[in-house]
């Protein structure tokens, strides 16, 4: 089956410092999705990209596609305490039928040390 | 409602007995969407219901495991004869055809 591959697992950075993490994938697939979750709550949507190349900002959040469709990245700029969580990648397949589904990897851990 | 409702937040049950986990999607999403998260891990694609489409219950661990979603709005899953390596966290989400997931809040499930 498909599977992604996101690192790193974890985290641990100084409040102000910028940070990067990313997916891989073997398959191909439509839609990258990128969320964060907070313990005791779901995911939440933070960025969706939907065309291979597209780069998409949303505040100190920035998330590109890559041109392959098989990865795509997260940057976090000037981080601050409350960006604390597990950031999950997932890829959606949207052609029809059952490929609606979303396959996720298995996470990202963020500490931010104020 | 606002947003994707799940009920209950916790449940403790005892190996061998039955849940049911409720969903209730957020109102005109077509789509919706069980996973489950263990300890740590990511989350694993359980089944996907769209419409009146058959539903793909092609993530199900075992035969224990069924769900049904009635009138096209609320889902219910059910694991029958739990078992302790079902603990986890139950997600569901919703969403438009072909559109981002909504993620409820889940529901913890703890097999003793």
């Amino acid at each position: 089956g498909q599977q992604l591959n996101q690192s790193p697992q974890s985290m641990f950075i100084q409040e102000g410092e910028d940070v990067s993490m990313n997916c891989t994938s073997s398959s191909i697939f439509n839609t990258w999705l990128w969320y964060k979750q907070d313990p005791g709550e779901g995911p939440v949507l933070l960025i969706a990209l939907y065309k291979a190349g597209e780069l998409t900002s949303n505040g100190r959040l920035t998330a590109q596609f890559g041109i392959t469709r098989k990865d795509s990245f997260l940057n976090i700029s000037a981080s601050i305490p409350s960006d604390v969580g597990i950031y999950f990648c997932a890829g959606q397949l949207s052609s029809g039928g059952s490929n609606y589904k979303l396959t996720f990897g298995k996470g990202t851990l963020l500490t931010v040390n104020p | 409602g606002a947003g994707v409702s799940q009920s209950p937040s916790n449940k403790v049950t005892e190996k061998g007995k039955d849940v049911e986990l409720r969903c209730d999607p957020i109102s005109g999403h077509t789509a919706l969407y069980w996973y489950r998260q263990s300890l740590g891990q990511g989350l694993e694609f359980l089944i996907y219901f769209q419409g009146n489409s058959a539903p793909d219950k092609s993530g199900l661990p075992s035969d224990r495991f069924s769900a049904e979603r009635t009138g096209g709005s609320v889902s219910t899953l059910t694991i029958q004869r739990t078992q302790q390596e079902d603990s986890a966290v139950y997600l569901c989400a919703s969403s438009f055809t072909g559109a981002p997931l909504f993620f409820g809040s889940g529901t913890q499930l703890s097999v003793l």
